[in-house]
């Protein structure tokens, strides 16, 4: 069964860095683009930026100053890097599979989320 | 970056048929898809690639689009439906993923 599991630290203080690992079992890892989404208490999604198999990243502009995303092929994972956070970055981190088939775009598989949050 | 909007709440009777909508340059472009979410749940997608259905996901569930709006049918509501659903696309200038901001269906 194809499944991502996810993890990291889930209560950060003010200035310090978020940091969330996904890993891909049951399938490949060419040929998808693998993202990371957030969601803050009760609101909406939000693309955080993507990956691909060679490295090649994509980031919201809104985030893009604070964000790294990196990838380990050799162990089906990638990674998020937030600095800077601060409680307006405590929301429910997902990490996905996005499938780019122009003109056909979607994200077929899901981590289960991992609550960060961010308090003094 | 394209922004999506969509109506922030839909209420529907048992069983009848109800329609949520996305709006957003990106989807003259690029096919919506759509994800329903549930309290304490990661989404789940419900609608891909123009109108096909996962494995699993009830026919009931159908896709439709024209210019820049896309629709989220629901033939027959049943109250699991119950929950927000979120349309999702790329925009093809900057090739940045895009979200609505969600629409919660509430079967009455």
């Amino acid at each position: 069964q194809v499944q991502l599991q996810q993890w990291g630290a889930g209560l950060l203080k003010p200035s310090e860095t978020l940091s969330l690992t996904c890993a891909l079992s049951g399938g490949s890892f060419t040929n998808y683009y693998w993202n990371w989404i957030r969601q803050p208490p009760g609101k909406g999604l939000e693309w955080i930026g993507e990956i691909n198999h060679r490295g090649g990243t994509n980031y919201n502009p809104t985030l893009k100053s604070r964000v790294t995303i990196s990838v380990d092929t050799s162990k089906n994972q990638f990674s998020l890097r937030l600095t800077s956070v601060t409680a307006a970055d405590t929301a429910v981190y997902y990490c996905a599979r996005g499938n780019n088939r122009y003109p056909y775009w979607h994200f077929d598989l899901w981590g289960r989320g991992t609550l960060v949050v961010v308090s003094s | 970056s394209s922004e999506l909007t969509q109506d922030p709440a839909v209420s529907v009777a048992l069983g009848q048929t109800v329609r949520i909508t996305c709006q957003g340059d990106s989807l003259r472009n690029y096919y919506a898809s759509w994800y329903q979410q549930k309290p304490g749940q990661a989404p789940v997608l419900v609608i891909y690639a123009k109108d096909n259905r996962p494995s699993g996901i009830p026919d009931r569930f159908s896709a439709s689009s024209s210019g820049n709006t896309a629709s989220l049918t629901i033939t027959g509501a049943q109250a699991e439906d119950e929950a927000d659903y979120y349309c999702n696309s790329r925009d093809r200038s900057s090739n940045h993923v895009v979200f609505g901001g969600g629409t919660k269906l509430t079967v009455l």
